[in-house]
């Protein structure tokens, strides 16, 4: 069973569109991230929620709008996407909230490509 | 806040050769650190952790670091590496008492020739 999962696996879109990314955890974890990385690999946290409230909100421009309908499930949603926004997209997981020493549990990542 | 350095973007080792890989934080406390590995086209998954106790921590796969508060390093060692170690290692830092929030390493590349 795959523990956090991401939907879809790769995203091509044109500039200008909206488009979405899913993310679920079946680990009964109370704590969901989105992480970005860049295409030189640098990982950067942008948003974190604690049953469905968000925590952490990195600065990231306010077309990036997450969604948590409950814990299992965090979603990004980007308005007018960018060249910019290229990158891969990790959806995270972990136990509890506010403590950092929790292990944190990747998806496979989404990669997006804005053309 | 936190911060990490991993001073080599690029690492070329034979297999069966050692493997030290560097991670220098920066933190005005005892911090948590993490040491992730990607493989290409995959989700990281954690090696190991240190958040107290024993310095020398030992992970997945045969790895191991050591934290060293006098060098403020958490270096990740391998004694033989195998060809199914060539990935992208990251070290983490993460804040004790705060928010879960993860500071991330640039990551280094490790290449490994037969």
């Amino acid at each position: 069973d795959t523990a956090v999962s991401q939907t879809p696996k790769y995203l091509v879109t044109q500039m200008g569109n909206d488009k979405s990314i899913k993310c679920e955890q079946n680990l009964g974890h109370d704590t969901m991230y989105w992480y970005k990385q860049d295409s030189k690999k640098f990982l950067k946290i942008m948003f974190s929620y604690n049953n469905k409230e968000l925590i952490i909100n990195e600065t990231v421009p306010n077309r990036f709008s997450p969604k948590s309908p409950d814990k299992a499930h965090l979603n990004l949603h980007i308005n007018s996407l960018e060249l910019g926004d290229s990158a891969v997209y990790f959806c995270a997981s972990s136990q509890a909230s506010g403590r950092s020493q929790e292990t944190q549990y990747f998806g496979p990542g989404t990669r997006l490509l804005v053309l | 806040a936190q911060s990490v350095t991993q001073p080599d973007i690029h690492i070329t080792v034979s297999e069966g050769a050692s493997l030290e890989l560097r991670c220098n934080y920066s933190y005005g406390a005892t911090p948590y650190l993490f040491w992730y590995v990607q493989s290409p086209g995959q989700g990281l998954q954690l090696l190991l952790k240190y958040f107290s106790g024993d310095t020398l921590v030992q992970g997945i796969k045969g790895f191991e670091a050591e934290f060293k508060r006098s060098q403020s390093s958490f270096n990740l060692r391998k004694p033989s590496v195998h060809w199914s170690d060539a990935a992208e290692y990251f070290c983490a830092v993460g804040a004790q008492g705060g928010s879960e929030k993860l500071v991330f390493g640039k990551g280094t590349k490790l290449t490994v020739n037969p």
